[in-house]
């Protein structure tokens, strides 16, 4: 079981907005403004896309915004393209013993 | 262009051991930490270690702490893990990545750059 929760799954149609939710604690998520989003296409490596809660890696689409409330972190991503369809999963810094932890990954698919 | 390529994955019987390279290129190697992260068969992501730019300071996830070892070699843009008592449950697919932040602001745990990762299977 992963330490972040997110839903397994998430849809939507082209040119609409999702947004993946990631759940941890006052541990993690909560404490430190340093949650993290990764995309991952089949076989592919991971890809930074959001760091430090909301900030965009040049080339990164602004499509793609990221958000804080409480013990919860969100990706948004706007305007649905097919090419967004991949795996998508949250890190969050988790202090000085535990150091990072990852979500379970939440499967996009672009109907 | 940044670019991180492993090696050294290959078929390991539990209980031995393994050694994984990685050849950095396309950045200051020696200022930046460096991680890996792996990522078991059909499964998500899960951090391993972490060395800082200057190999001074290393991290470990509690279910490797022991048995492997992180190092590098900044004269030759290499990091490595080094893999000890094998169990099943480290098959996987293993990623060097960089951290985004150079010197000693390293910590935060933000990796940019992804090599495509080298396999290894623990099996008998």
């Amino acid at each position: 079981q992963s330490a972040l929760t997110q839903p397994a799954s998430v849809s939507g149609s082209p040119g609409q907005s999702i947004t993946i939710s990631c759940t941890g604690t006052s541990s993690d998520v909560g404490s430190y403004n340093l949650v993290s989003w990764y995309q991952q296409h089949p076989g592919k490596a991971p890809k930074l896309m959001i760091y430090e809660g909301s900030k965009r890696p040049s080339g990164v689409s602004n499509r793609f915004s990221g958000s804080k409330s409480g013990n919860t972190a969100s990706l948004t991503i706007s305007g649905l393209q097919a090419e967004d369809e991949a795996d998508y999963y949250c890190c969050s810094y988790a202090g000085s013993s535990t150091y990072v932890v990852f979500g379970g990954g939440t499967k996009l698919t672009v109907l | 262009e940044v670019q991180l390529v492993e090696s050294g994955g290959v078929v390991v019987q539990p209980g031995g051991s393994l050694r994984l390279s990685c050849a950095a290129s396309g950045f200051t190697f020696d200022d930046y930490a460096m991680h890996w992260v792996r990522q078991a068969p059909g499964k998500g992501l899960e951090w391993v270690s972490l060395i800082s730019w200057d190999g001074g300071s290393t991290y470990y996830a509690d279910s490797v702490k022991g048995r492997f070892t992180i190092s590098r070699d900044n004269s030759k843009n290499s990091l490595y893990l080094q893999m000890n008592s094998l169990r099943a449950e480290d098959t996987a697919l293993y990623y060097c990545a960089k951290d985004k932040y150079s010197g000693y602001d390293y910590g935060n745990y933000v990796f940019d750059y992804w090599g495509q990762g080298t396999l290894v299977t623990v099996s008998s």
